[in-house]
């Protein structure tokens, strides 16, 4: 069975820091792109990283450059995002998903992780 | 960055009438290898998005073939050919040909009447 599942979500400060973890299976992930997109309380879906197979390219919508990093660890089966510098306006839940050129573009989801960033 | 604007926004649907949404973007999404890189997908309420439609008209595994996608250059059509009670949520198209970013439509809201 194809299963995404994200966690690392919470309640932080502004200006703190959370990672997000994203664990695939049932799929070679190895052998994917990965995106991380998000979805503010009533809102509607924004992009927010991607990254390449081997994790040589990477890339960011404007407003997460230079406070977030995303990353895999293809041993583990595991997508991450870092992020720093958290703003309000980051208030989000936060879904990986399958990437891609192909037949496989963003067909898999996962269930979505809660970040909320308050004082 | 490429603009999505879809249309309407909110779209009330008798059961088993069909519906229609619009998506346009702000330039042409053919990509240099011929392909047109636009996608759609549907947001049941409280689910994760679920893609519907990808390269214009190729629908995904185990979507019901009521849904349609067809379009060229800047303007795309999602067409539901007989609307269900499971099909209410919100439809987004999104498009992946000039990227990065990846940009989505606004989202349309589809219900019934």
């Amino acid at each position: 069975e194809v299963q995404l599942v994200e966690s690392g979500g919470g309640l932080v400060q502004p200006g703190g820091s959370l990672r997000l973890s994203c664990v695939v299976s049932g799929f070679t992930f190895r052998s994917y792109w990965m995106s991380w997109v998000r979805q503010a309380p009533g809102k509607g879906l924004e992009w927010v990283a991607n990254i390449k197979e081997d994790g040589s390219e990477k890339y960011y919508v404007g407003s997460v450059k230079g406070r977030f990093t995303i990353s895999r660890d293809n041993a583990k089966n595991s997508l991450f995002l870092q992020m720093n510098s958290l703003r309000a306006e980051d208030t989000a839940v936060y879904y990986c998903a399958r990437d891609g050129s192909g037949p496989e573009f963003f067909d898999l989801w996962g269930q979505g992780t809660l970040v909320s960033v308050s004082s | 960055d490429v603009v999505m604007t879809q249309s309407p926004l909110s779209l009330p649907v008798t059961l088993g009438q069909p519906a229609s949404i619009s998506c346009r973007s702000s330039q042409s999404l053919v990509f240099s290898d011929g392909n047109t890189y636009l996608t759609w997908f549907q947001q049941r309420p409280g689910q994760s998005p679920r893609r519907l439609i990808y390269k214009v008209s190729n629908r995904g595994s185990g979507v019901p073939d009521r849904f349609s996608g067809s379009g060229s250059g800047t303007d795309f059509t999602l067409k539901i050919s007989r609307v269900e009670a499971e099909d209410v949520g919100f439809y987004y198209c999104m498009q992946g040909t000039h990227w990065p970013p990846y940009t989505f439509g606004q989202g349309t809201k589809l219900e019934i009447k």
